[in-house]
């Protein structure tokens, strides 16, 4: 069975920083990128990052290119998201993915999210 | 960016109707689209993939169509369970972009 377990999320002052980290078990971590989504309270979800799975290719939302970096520890199933210069809008709910069998960047399998607030 | 357009935002319907969802890209996506599930308090739930394909485990009653710009997910006889809020995603190019949601209520 796939899990993801996201942890590091918190309250933090803007422009701070946050790291979060997602580990993964049930599958070859190395094999599937990854990607991280937010989800903003009672609104929609927004793709924030993604990965490959060697690590050597990147890709980030214009909303957080610059201040959010991805990187992920195949010796130790972990994928983690690097959050600095925090805004209040990216107050969210951070969701750990992992790309269904049948395609690259369509979702099946999700941790169940941390929360990342930004405020003083 | 390719934008998602959903509608309708909020849908209401009964158990056993037809429900029809339709989504919007802003240009062409070469078919790379999927549609989620999503219960309030809970990740979302991939239903469809490459438009049309039924991811595993998910029940028969879930399709998806479409091409170019305009797709839709169809329930096929709306089930109790089914009440949620559905979303489209695009994963032709980055940035990956979603619809806006839409919620099917109970009538």
């Amino acid at each position: 069975e796939v899990q993801l377990l996201e942890s590091g999320g918190g309250l933090v002052q803007p422009g701070g920083s946050l790291r979060l980290s997602c580990v993964a078990s049930g599958f070859t971590f190395s094999r599937f990128a990854m990607s991280w989504v937010r989800q903003t309270q009672g609104k929609g979800l927004e793709w924030v990052s993604a990965i490959n799975g060697a690590g050597g290719k990147t890709f980030y939302a214009d909303s957080v290119r610059g201040r959010f970096t991805i990187s992920r520890d195949n010796s130790k199933n972990t994928l983690y998201l690097q959050l600095s210069r925090l805004r209040a809008e990216d107050t969210a709910v951070y969701y750990c993915t992992r790309d269904t069998v049948g395609a690259t960047n369509a979702w099946s399998d999700w941790g169940q999210g941390t929360l990342v607030t930004v405020s003083s | 960016d390719t934008q998602m357009t959903q509608s309708p935002s909020t849908l209401s319907a009964s158990v056993g109707d037809r429900v029809t969802i339709t989504c919007r890209a802003s240009q062409s996506i070469n078919n790379w689209l999927a549609w989620y599930q999503q219960k309030p308090g809970k990740a979302p739930k991939l239903l469809i993939y490459d438009v049309s394909s039924l991811e595993s485990g998910v029940p028969s009653r879930f399709s998806g169509s479409g091409s170019g710009t305009e797709f839709t997910l169809t329930i096929s006889s709306l089930q109790p369970d089914d009440f949620a809020t559905y979303y489209c995603q695009q994963y032709n190019s980055y940035s990956l972009t979603f619809g806006g949601g839409s919620k099917v209520e109970i009538k």
